[in-house]
């Protein structure tokens, strides 16, 4: 079974600080990866996706990496803000699972000014 | 566009009553989801719908049933709450399979 693992849990950083969130899964065999943010209290919000076929996507100053073989992603946080703050969930889609992401419990982050 | 909405935002139930949690989106999306977010749990899916007139079960559907009404709409139905369906439940929606998901702002479940 496809298990996620996102390290740090908290993560805290003065603003400006460029940061990287590390996110590892247990099987390699997945059609994407999807990176989220989550404000307290909200729903989520998709970031970035990763089809397996592809090494990284950008959108701003996010970066966002995939190592398929080795079973880890990063998303890369540049020149960090306090409106960053917030929970950064990846969630997986493996090749056999059809629609069901598997997402991991994800990293708090907060940016101070 | 309001993208995805639910309704209600906080409801609370006893232990066996009934309800219903009501899910659209104005987006013409295909497919749609119901997942459930606990302490420690993460997000899990309970059900899925990934064409109008279609439904499937994700991880827990236990205790759950789902209404994929029309194209817009996607409803999840508690037949007899219990405790352990309190929870934060999410609604989402994909253009189609395995494609970036747009998510709901939420409804807060509290079961006595």
């Amino acid at each position: 079974k496809q298990e996620v693992t996102q390290i740090p849990a908290a993560l805290s950083v003065p603003e400006g600080e460029n940061l990287v969130l590390n996110c590892s899964f247990t099987d390699s065999a997945i059609y994407n990866l999807q990176w989220f943010r989550q404000d307290p209290g909200k729903g989520l919000t998709s970031l970035l996706l990763i089809q397996s076929s592809q090494r990284e996507q950008t959108s701003g100053r996010l970066n966002a990496s995939l190592d398929k073989s080795s079973g880890r992603s990063t998303l890369y946080i540049a020149a960090s803000q306090p409106g960053d703050s917030a929970t950064y969930l990846c969630a997986v889609n493996p090749l056999n699972a059809g629609n069901m992401l598997t997402f991991g419990g994800g990293t708090r982050l907060m940016v101070k000014p | 566009n309001a993208g995805v909405t639910q309704t209600p935002k906080f409801q609370v139930l006893k232990t066996g009553q009934s309800m219903t949690l009501q899910c659209a989106q104005d987006m013409n999306h295909n497919s749609m989801y119901w997942y459930r977010q606990d302490p420690g749990m993460g997000l899990r899916l309970i059900y899925y719908s990934a064409s109008e007139g279609t439904t499937d079960k994700g991880e827990v559907p236990n205790g759950y049933n789902v209404s994929r009404l029309n194209k817009r709409e996607f409803s999840l139905r508690l037949e007899s709450a219990a405790p352990s369906q309190t929870s934060v439940y999410f609604c989402a929606s994909a253009r189609e399979a395995r494609e970036t998901q747009y998510f709901g702002p939420g409804t807060r479940l509290l079961v006595l």
